[in-house]
C-alpha cells in the first residue's frame, strides 16, 4: 500500500511553454502533497506543500506564478511550471501523506524529469 | 536554522559494513529516516527513528542517533552490490503552521567496491 505515482515521467518542452506535472495517491488518501525539485547530484529541495482544498505553501524563494500548485483532490496534486526555461530542467519529485496513517511519514513519487529545451 | 549535511561518497568492500554518517541542526526535528534513491528513480524509505530513540535494528539496517551532538547514522551490514545508491537522511521539523515538513541531506553515494 502507500503508492504515490507521476505523470509523465519524463517531458521535453520548449523553451516559454507550460508543462504540468501530475501526482496520484493511487490507493489511499493523501490530505497533504508536498512538491520538491532535484538538481543533478543534489539533494531535494523542498518548493511547497499543498493542503487539499486549499491554497499551497510555498517555500522561501519558489516562485508562487511560476510554479502553480492545485490540489483539487484527495488523490490528485499538479504541479504547472509556467513559461519554462532552461533553468527550471530538473527532477521534481512528489509526496503524499496519508490522512489515516502515521501522520508523519511521507510517500514519494517516481519523479519526473523535466528538460526545457 | 534548517541544515542537513552528510558526506558526499562512500566505498565499501562487498560484504563489509557500511556506515553513513549525517548532521543536523534544527534541534526541533521529531522523526529522523533514511531513505534510498537509485539512478533516476524516487526514493525509497528504508527505517525512520524517533527522536526520543538512541537506536533502531531492522535486519541489515542499524540506526544510532545521538540528539545531544544532533548526528545520525546509518550501518548497513554485509553491503551487497543492490546497496549502490545515493542515501538520503532526512528530519521531520513541525513548522510555525502545523504541519511537518521535511528536511533532506545532502545525499551520499555509497559505491560498493565488489
Amino acid at each position: 500500500g502507500a503508492v504515490v505515482s507521476q505523470h509523465p515521467s519524463r517531458v521535453i518542452c520548449k523553451s516559454g511553454t507550460s508543462v504540468k506535472i501530475e501526482c496520484r495517491s493511487l490507493d489511499f488518501q493523501a490530505t497533504t502533497m508536498f512538491w520538491y525539485r532535484q538538481f543533478p547530484k543534489q539533494s531535494l529541495m523542498l518548493m511547497a506543500t499543498s493542503n487539499e482544498g486549499s491554497k499551497a505553501t510555498y517555500e522561501q524563494g519558489v516562485e508562487k506564478d511560476k510554479f502553480l500548485i492545485n490540489h483539487a483532490s484527495l488523490t490528485l496534486s499538479t504541479l504547472t511550471v509556467t513559461s519554462a526555461h532552461p533553468e527550471d530542467s530538473s527532477f521534481y519529485i512528489c509526496s503524499a501523506r496519508a490522512s489515516d496513517r502515521v501522520f508523519h511519514e511521507q510517500y514519494f513519487g517516481p519523479g519526473t524529469r523535466l528538460t526545457v529545451t | 536554522g534548517e541544515d542537513v549535511e552528510q558526506s558526499l561518497f562512500l566505498s565499501v568492500r562487498e560484504g563489509d559494513s557500511s556506515v553513513i554518517n549525517c548532521t543536523y541542526t534544527d534541534s526541533s526535528s521529531t522523526y529522523l529516516y533514511w531513505y534510498k534513491q537509485e539512478p533516476g528513480a524516487g526514493l525509497q524509505l528504508l527505517t525512520y527513528i524517533f527522536s526520543n530513540m538512541d537506536m533502531k535494528q531492522d535486519q541489515r539496517l542499524t540506526v544510532l542517533l545521538n540528539k545531544k551532538d544532533k548526528h545520525l547514522s546509518l550501518r548497513i551490514a554485509d553491503t551487497q552490490t543492490g546497496d549502490s545508491a545515493i542515501y538520503f537522511c532526512a528530519e521531520s521539523i513541525l513548522t510555525t503552521s502545523g504541519t511537518y515538513k521535511y528536511i533532506f541531506g545532502t545525499g551520499t553515494r555509497l559505491k560498493d567496491l565488489a
